[in-house]
């Protein structure tokens, strides 16, 4: 059954700082993986699908890698802000359906 | 606007009653999906449907019923068997019955079990 990992649970930096948000997955037989952003209380934001063929995807200040056969990705958040401050979930792709992670809750410090 | 809709935003159950939470899309997405969402944790795929008229069980669907009549809506039914039904429902659509394309959700209902 697959498994999907986030590290840390939870961050807080500075505003303007660069981040690193990880994610791993237990079985690499995956077809896309997909990172969201979720506010409290609301639905979830997706921010980035990276396919399977692809190494990495790239949107404004936001970038993510997958690398499949170590069954890992990461999420770069460049120049931070306060409005990011969200909880960052990954989920990946297998069969028909997605498996998430429990998340990063990120807050950003003005 | 194309998106996802879910309503009530806010619904309360007494124990023993039974309740349905609607989603509905005009994104023309073949494929749709109910999560639950508990404190501190991640998405539990409840029920997905990939095409009209069908309909497969996901990690926690004891307790839930589906159905999935019209393209554009896809109700979720909270039945009184299910024993901890306390928690953040989400709805998602995905494209070409959802095998590895981007999966869109609406704004969640929150269920409260008085």
């Amino acid at each position: 059954k697959q498994e999907v990992t986030q590290i840390p649970a939870a961050l807080s930096v500075p505003e303007g700082e660069n981040l690193v948000l990880n994610c791993s997955f237990t079985d690499s037989a995956i077809y896309n993986l997909q990172w969201f952003r979720q506010d409290p209380g609301k639905g979830l934001t997706s921010l980035l699908l990276i396919q399977s063929s692809q190494r990495e995807q790239t949107s404004g200040r936001l970038n993510a890698s997958l690398d499949k056969s170590s069954g890992r990705s990461t999420l770069y958040i460049a120049a931070s802000q306060p409005g990011d401050s969200a909880t960052y979930l990954c989920a990946v792709w297998e069969g028909s359906r997605l498996t998430f992670g429990e998340g990063t809750q990120l807050t950003v410090n003005p | 606007d194309g998106g996802i809709t879910q309503s009530p935003k806010y619904l309360f159950r007494k124990e023993g009653q039974n309740v349905t939470l609607s989603c509905e899309q005009n994104l023309n997405h073949d494929a749709m999906y109910w999560y639950r969402q508990d404190p501190g944790q991640g998405l539990r795929l409840i029920y997905y449907s990939q095409i009209v008229n069908d309909f497969q069980k996901g990690d926690i669907a004891e307790g839930y019923s589906v159905s999935r009549e019209k393209k554009e809506s896809f109700p979720l039914t909270v039945t009184s068997a299910q024993k901890n039904p306390t928690a953040f429902y989400l709805c998602a659509s995905s494209n070409e019955r959802g095998v590895g394309n981007e999966q869109f959700f609406g704004p969640g209902t929150r269920l409260t079990v008085l």
